[in-house]
C-alpha cells in the first residue's frame, strides 16, 4: 500500500535558524514523484519543491532542499535563514496517478 | 490569469440534499483531482482524472461521484451528502499526472 507518513505534527524554529521535516514513504512503484507543498493561515496550497525519484540529485529551490534517501524511502524538506513568511502547514505528498499526502506538519517561526 | 476556480466556497447544506461543487481549470492541464482536508488527516484524495473520459478513485471515494466530460470542468458531486462528508475539499489540476499541481482555494462544506 501506499503510505507518508510525517512524523512531526509540529515543529519550532527560531527566525534565520535551519529546520528540517522529515517524510518518510512506502510504495510499490519504481518510477514516482515526491513532493512538498505549503499551506499557510490562508489555506491555499502551494508547491514548495519536487522531485523525481530517479534523480540521484537532491532538488533544491532558493532556502528549500531536499534530503532524498531512496533507499531508506526518506524525503525530508531543509529550510534554511528560516523566515516569518515560512510558517505554515508543510505536506508531504507520493504519488504517480494516485496522489497520497501526509498528515503535515505545522511549522511555527520564533522571532 | 492562471488558475483552478472552485464553487462555492462555502456551504452550509442539510442531509441528504444532493449538491454539486464545481471546479475549472484554464490552463488546459490534462489530470485533475478532488481531495478533502480533515484536522489531524491531511489531505486525502476522492477522484482523480487523468483525461477526459477517464476518471479513477482515490482513496476514500464512498458518498462521492465525479464526471469529466470537458477537459477544463471535473465537478464533485455529493448524492446524499452526510455529516461526515463536512469537510474542507480542494480540486487540483496538473499539466500531466506526475507534474506539481495547482490547487482551488477551496470549498468549505457544512452538512447538518
Amino acid at each position: 500500500a501506499q503510505t507518508v507518513t510525517q512524523s512531526q505534527p509540529e515543529m519550532s524554529v527560531q527566525e534565520a535558524e535551519t529546520v528540517t521535516l522529515s517524510c518518510t514513504y512506502d510504495t510499490s512503484e519504481s518510477d514516482y514523484y515526491l513532493f512538498w507543498y505549503k499551506q499557510p493561515p490562508s489555506r491555499q496550497m502551494i508547491l514548495v519543491i519536487r522531485q523525481e525519484a530517479y534523480k540521484q540529485q537532491n532538488a533544491t529551490e532558493n532556502r528549500f532542499s531536499v534530503n532524498f534517501q531512496k533507499a531508506a524511502k526518506s524525503f525530508s524538506l531543509k529550510i534554511s535563514d528560516s523566515q516569518l513568511g515560512d510558517a505554515a502547514m508543510y505536506f508531504c505528498a507520493n504519488g504517480q496517478d494516485k496522489i497520497i499526502f501526509g498528515k503535515g506538519t505545522r511549522l511555527h517561526i520564533l522571532p | 490569469e492562471a488558475q483552478v476556480t472552485q464553487n462555492p466556497r462555502y456551504l452550509i447544506t442539510v442531509t441528504g440534499k444532493k449538491l454539486t461543487v464545481t471546479c475549472s481549470q484554464n490552463m488546459n492541464h490534462e489530470y485533475m483531482s478532488w481531495y478533502r482536508q480533515d484536522p489531524g488527516l491531511g489531505l486525502r484524495q476522492i477522484y482523480y482524472s487523468m483525461n477526459v473520459e477517464v476518471t479513477d478513485k482515490g482513496d476514500v471515494p464512498e458518498g462521492y461521484k465525479v464526471s469529466r466530460k470537458e477537459k477544463r470542468n471535473f465537478p464533485l458531486i455529493l448524492e446524499s451528502p452526510s455529516p461526515n462528508q463536512t469537510s474542507l475539499y480542494f480540486c487540483a489540476s496538473s499539466l500531466f499526472r506526475n507534474q506539481p499541481q495547482h490547487f482551488g482555494d477551496g470549498t468549505r462544506l457544512s452538512i447538518l
